[in-house]
């Protein structure tokens, strides 16, 4: 069974502290995904990554960097955690060639105190 | 630039249908449609290419309209299943990398 696997559920983090979400996908995917997703806001991009190495921003990059050091695994940091990025993290996975569908991971649900 | 869709939530009976629609502003390439059940993560239902073209899942069907830029989803003769938070992903024409713009999302109950 294909898999992307977020490494927490639930996170929970201190104002000012370095975060690292973990995203390993087991579908050998060119591209993979971080969104972040809020009520009544819908899943919005943060950033992507269509290579290893490579890196582009999303629609609200800003406070979050990334890194892709392997094909199958993208990590999203939070350089400094702010409360304002409590919220639900959705990675996904897809792959380059067309027309083919996101496989989401579980999400981990982080709260910043 | 995330597209809109409506209406915010519906609920159903069993055997009742429903349709969800997904607008957006900008030219698209392809609209692609998910279920999210609550504490899950969301699942792949269909892709729609521009062309027009309608495709179905179960007896979920989808139509994409690109001169409007916009896809309607339909939910026949409904399910205890088909309850979830429904989104729409739309991918701009001007776009390289297949990356998603998704709605604010859809809820759907439907009670037996």
């Amino acid at each position: 069974d294909v898999k992307v696997t977020q490494s927490s559920r639930y996170l929970v983090k201190r104002t000012g502290e370095k975060v690292f979400l973990e995203c390993v996908q087991d579908m050998d995917h060119e591209n993979m995904f971080w969104y972040r997703q809020d009520p009544g806001l819908g899943l919005r991009l943060i950033y992507f990554s269509y290579d290893v190495k490579m890196k582009e921003k999303g629609d609200i990059p800003e406070g979050y960097s990334v890194s892709r050091e392997k094909k199958e695994r993208f990590s999203l940091i939070l350089e400094s955690a702010s409360t304002n990025q409590t919220s639900m993290y959705l990675c996904a996975s897809s792959s380059s060639r067309p027309n083919y569908g996101y496989t989401f991971g579980s999400g981990t649900r982080l709260t910043v105190v | 630039q995330q597209p809109v869709q409506s209406p915010q939530a519906v609920i159903l009976r069993e055997g009742e249908d429903a349709v969800i629609n997904c607008s957006s502003s900008k030219a698209l390439y392809s609209v692609h449609w998910y279920r999210q059940k609550h504490g899950e993560a969301p699942v792949f239902l269909m892709i729609l290419l521009k062309g027009g073209e309608q495709k179905g899942h179960e007896k979920i069907s989808a139509s994409f309209n690109e001169k409007k830029q916009q896809s309607s989803l339909y939910l026949t003769a409904s399910q205890l299943s088909y309850s979830g938070t429904y989104f729409c992903g739309t991918e701009q024409a001007t776009d390289s990398w297949g990356k998603l713009q998704f709605g604010a999302g859809t809820q759907v109950v439907v009670t037996p």
